[in-house]
């Protein structure tokens, strides 16, 4: 079975530095890759997802993610935070084999003060 | 509807009491998962349904917690017998079939238990 591993529970960072959010996952097959993001007092929504071809992904508010097989990492970065960014991100997985569940880690706090 | 709808926004229940906790879907999507998300933690999942297949339990924490489903319709979340320890906000989300296709949650129910 898969998992997700979301090694930073909390990450402050100031208004436009740099930030990268870590997710790690463990699978035997291949793997889609995902991040959603929790603003306050809002539901998930999908950021962005990795299904196949370029191993970079973007968003439309700056963010990117790339799928590194060799690291099985999907690491989140942006190169300048704004104070909107702060928010509650999870890494998710799912394969294409048996249940296809979506499987999630427990979630990084992006804290983004000015 | 456009969304997930989950029903009540909001529950307060003695402990004790039976609670039941209700998830639209998406119209057509055949997946429908239920996660339990408490105070400043993680996501974490409870029950899978994918279509008519058996669903996955495997993240119920107790046998005081039960789901149905009927079909690709309406899913209830019943737990027996609340604790405190149950008060967290319950989330539901669909999805069409498949591994790579993206969830769209709900706004969860918050439920306290007192």
């Amino acid at each position: 079975a898969q998992s997700v591993t979301q090694l930073d529970s909390q990450v402050p960072v100031f208004e436009e530095a740099p930030v990268e959010l870590r997710c790690n996952y463990s699978s035997s097959v291949s793997v889609y890759l995902f991040w959603y993001v929790q603003y306050p007092n809002q539901g998930l929504q999908l950021l962005l997802k990795y299904l196949s071809g370029s191993t970079l992904v973007e968003s439309i508010n700056g963010f990117e993610a790339e799928f590194n097989k060799s690291q099985t990492s999907f690491h989140l970065r942006k190169p300048s935070v704004h104070i909107s960014d702060t928010a509650e991100y999870f890494c998710a997985v799912s394969v294409d084999t048996g249940f296809q569940k979506l499987v999630f880690g427990t979630g990084t706090r992006l804290l983004v003060s000015p | 509807g456009a969304g997930v709808s989950q029903s009540p926004s909001n529950k307060v229940t003695e402990k004790g009491k039976d609670v039941e906790l209700r998830c639209d879907p998406i119209s057509g999507h055949t997946a429908l998962y239920w996660y339990r998300q408490r105070l400043g933690q993680g996501l974490e999942f409870l029950i899978y349904f994918q279509g008519n297949s058996a669903p996955d339990k495997s993240g119920l924490p107790s046998d005081r917690f039960s789901a149905e489903r009927t079909g690709e319709s309406v899913s209830t979340l019943t737990i027996q017998r609340t604790q405190q320890e149950d008060s967290a906000v319950y989330l539901c989300a669909s999805s069409t079939s498949g591994a790579r296709t993206e969830a769209f949650f709900g706004q969860g129910t918050r439920l306290t238990v007192v």
